[in-house]
């Protein structure tokens, strides 16, 4: 069966430090990867998605990079986190395109 | 510009109570509407896809409808455990990239 890691659960940064988060995917190949961040009473908001190793489309502008290394292995990056970078950050990987989402657990990440 | 609203914001209800989700939805070409829940603090869990006007899917106490305008998320005789905020998003067919609009969620308590 299909399973998604993503880690740590929590994490609290200074402003200005820098970020990884990653996320790993088992069970399936070439799956398609995205990267959300949920604020309070803002819904979900997709940051970057990947639809195969090294390719990485942006939604927004930001702080933040995405990189795809490996086929099921996709990190969540920044150079120097702004306060307005807290938050609660989702992976999650599809099939296809127009199937459901499976997602992580979830970082919730707090710059101090 | 798809559009996705979800109502109400916040639903209280007493144990056995039924009672409907509303997602409404303005999209150019509709390829599927998508049910999660979510509890605090985790990732949403993938409920139900609904694909064309009329289709219904059940799932325990959870019954989801789709028209061309809407979708309904109705639970029946809920109980507690059923507390959880349900997210829809929907996936229009223009684009290319098929990434779905989320909706803000509606929070639901259910009390015992």
């Amino acid at each position: 069966s299909q399973t998604i890691h993503q880690w740590p659960a929590t994490l609290v940064q200074p402003v200005g430090s820098p970020l990884s988060l990653e996320c790993t995917v088992e069970g399936t190949s070439n799956p398609n990867l995205y990267w959300y961040r949920q604020a309070a009473g803002r819904g979900l908001q997709l940051l970057f998605y990947s639809v195969g190793i090294g390719q990485i489309s942006s939604e927004v502008p930001q702080n933040l990079s995405a990189s795809r290394p490996q086929d099921r292995q996709f990190i969540l990056s920044s150079k120097k986190l702004l306060l307005s970078d807290s938050g609660f950050y989702l992976c999650a990987w599809s099939v296809q395109s127009n199937y459901g989402y499976t997602f992580g657990s979830g970082t919730r990440l707090t710059v101090v | 510009e798809d559009q996705v609203t979800q109502s109400p914001e916040a639903l209280r209800l007493q144990e056995g109570e039924s009672s409907s989700l509303n997602c409404s939805y303005t999209v150019s070409g509709l390829r599927g509407l998508f049910w999660y829940r979510q509890d605090p603090g985790k990732g949403p869990e993938f409920l139900f896809t609904l694909y064309s006007a009329g289709e219904e899917k059940e799932k325990e106490r959870l019954k989801a409808t789709l028209t061309k305008k809407e979708s309904f998320l109705h639970i029946t005789a809920p109980k507690p455990e059923d507390s959880a905020t349900y997210l829809c998003a929907v996936q229009a067919g223009s684009g290319g990239s098929y990434i779905p609009t989320f909706g803000r969620g509606t929070s639901l308590i259910v009390h015992p």
